[in-house]
């Protein structure tokens, strides 16, 4: 089945650095994308989403870029802080009452 | 506000024994999903509810799985004669509306440890 998945398992990072997570997915039906943030012992914190109908979305610190010719989907932080180490997981979703597919996840590692 | 919140946050089983899962939604959300997390995996979709109704159960593994929300708020999941391979996170998630787009908040999770 189609599936969402990530180009790297790990990631680490220089505080102060800014850092870019990358995300593929392969359903050309999915319409809305999620990024979400996992520290151990928690569930999925929702840090930022985008539509389809959008190619770039911007928040505090982070930015998600969408690319749907090649369907890749990336998120973006700014100045990391150790705060920011976690997994990092993508999510894409169908119109409609379809579930959100996640991804395996990315692990940030913020190097002080 | 309150989150969502589940209990027990661990439970440890012997094979064959029966559990029951506890999610409480954040207040006033109509939508109410089940997640199953293995480790070092992202949540794989279990079942969804809006309100009382249960909308779309196509990601329980087996008839052994079964969830309920009678009154459109605390949802159980329970498990029957639990396997090692149920052994995993379980997550809830609850949404304010039944749209596309809206935002799920997960609760913590519960960890079950099938031995």
């Amino acid at each position: 089945g189609e599936s969402v998945g990530l180009h790297l398992p790990t990631l680490s990072v220089q505080e102060g650095d800014n850092s870019i997570i990358n995300c593929a997915y392969s359903n050309s039906a999915s319409d809305y994308f999620i990024w979400y943030k996992q520290e151990s012992g928690k569930g999925p914190q929702f840090i930022i989403d985008i539509r389809s109908n959008m190619d770039k979305r911007q928040g505090q610190r982070v930015t998600v870029l969408l690319n749907k010719t090649v369907k890749h989907l990336s998120l973006q932080i700014a100045a990391t802080q150790p705060g920011d180490s976690a997994v990092y997981f993508c999510a894409e979703k169908a119109r409609g009452n379809t579930p959100l597919v996640f991804g395996k996840g990315t692990r940030l590692s913020v190097i002080a | 506000g309150a989150g969502v919140s589940q209990s027990p946050r661990y439970k440890v089983a012997k094979r064959g024994q029966d559990v029951a899962l506890r999610c409480d939604p954040i207040s006033g959300h109509v939508s109410l999903f089940w997640y199953q997390q293995a480790l070092g995996q992202g949540p794989e979709f279990l079942t969804y509810f809006q309100n009382e109704a249960q909308l779309d159960k196509s990601g329980l593994p087996s008839d052994r799985f079964f969830a309920e929300r009678p009154e459109g708020s605390v949802s159980t999941l329970k498990i029957q004669r639990t396997q090692q391979e149920d052994s995993a996170v379980y997550l809830c998630a609850s949404s304010l509306g039944g749209g596309a787009s809206d935002t799920q908040y997960f609760g913590p999770g519960t960890r079950l440890t099938v031995l």
